[in-house]
């Protein structure tokens, strides 16, 4: 089975730092997307992690432990705009299925003034 | 860039009706299409995938005979909500995807709010 792990909910101060972890136990794996929402609205693109390591996009950072089973996304520099629901989703191997993504339940990220 | 085009954004229907919601993806050729559905306060749960001309395949738990998806062509894929209920009233979402096109191959639509009354 698929089993994709966040905090539900973090709460951060604007122009502060904040860690979103995800982990992960799947039975393929062929990437891990990071991607943003905000209620009521299509996710955006944030990142794509497939090889261990750090991405660094601006803003926002996103790490990944292929053996550890473990990502997170760092957001730096805070913004109110930043209040939104990230989520983590990990991509099928199986092209045949569509190489469909698997979601997390989501992090609700409040940042307050 | 890439744009998926979803549509109605919000429909309220009676309960007992059937509603269709469609997702045309408008700039490139969409070789499988995506539909999740999403409530309130949660995450994406994938209905269905549909691949041009080929019947869709449903995750575990999902009515196909309630939940009709067509994928007639490499651009457009519907989803039709037959005999609603209320607690058919969610988010749905569809997402198209074409290898090589931009956030790697997922664009999302916009969603449709579905209210069943």
């Amino acid at each position: 089975g698929q089993n994709i792990d966040q905090p539900t909910e973090m709460t951060a101060t604007e122009g502060a730092i904040v860690q979103i972890n995800c982990t992960y136990q799947t039975s393929g794996f062929n990437g891990l997307f990071w991607y943003q929402q905000h209620a009521g609205e299509a996710p955006t693109f944030l990142s794509y992690n497939v090889l261990d390591g750090l991405e660094e996009k601006g803003r926002f950072s996103s790490f990944l432990s292929r053996s550890k089973g473990y990502s997170y996304l760092l957001l730096k520099e805070l913004q109110m705009k930043d209040s939104a629901s990230y989520l983590c989703a990990v991509r099928d191997p199986i092209k045949a299925a569509g190489n469909k993504l698997t979601f997390g339940g989501g992090t609700r990220v409040l940042v307050k003034p | 860039g890439a744009v998926v085009s979803q549509h109605p954004s919000r429909v309220i229907c009676k309960s007992g009706t059937s509603v269709k919601i469609e997702c045309r993806s408008l700039d490139f050729q969409a070789t499988t299409m995506f539909w999740y559905r999403q409530f309130p306060k949660q995450s994406l749960m994938l209905m269905a995938t549909s691949n041009e001309g080929s019947k869709a395949t449903y995750e575990q738990g999902v009515e196909k005979d309630k939940f009709l998806i067509n994928h007639a062509s490499l651009t457009l894929s519907t989803l039709t909500v037959t005999s609603a209920h209320p607690e058919d009233s969610s988010f749905y979402i569809c997402s198209a995807r074409e290898p090589g096109q931009a956030n790697y191959g997922y664009t999302f639509g916009s969603g449709t709010r579905l209210t069943v009354v």
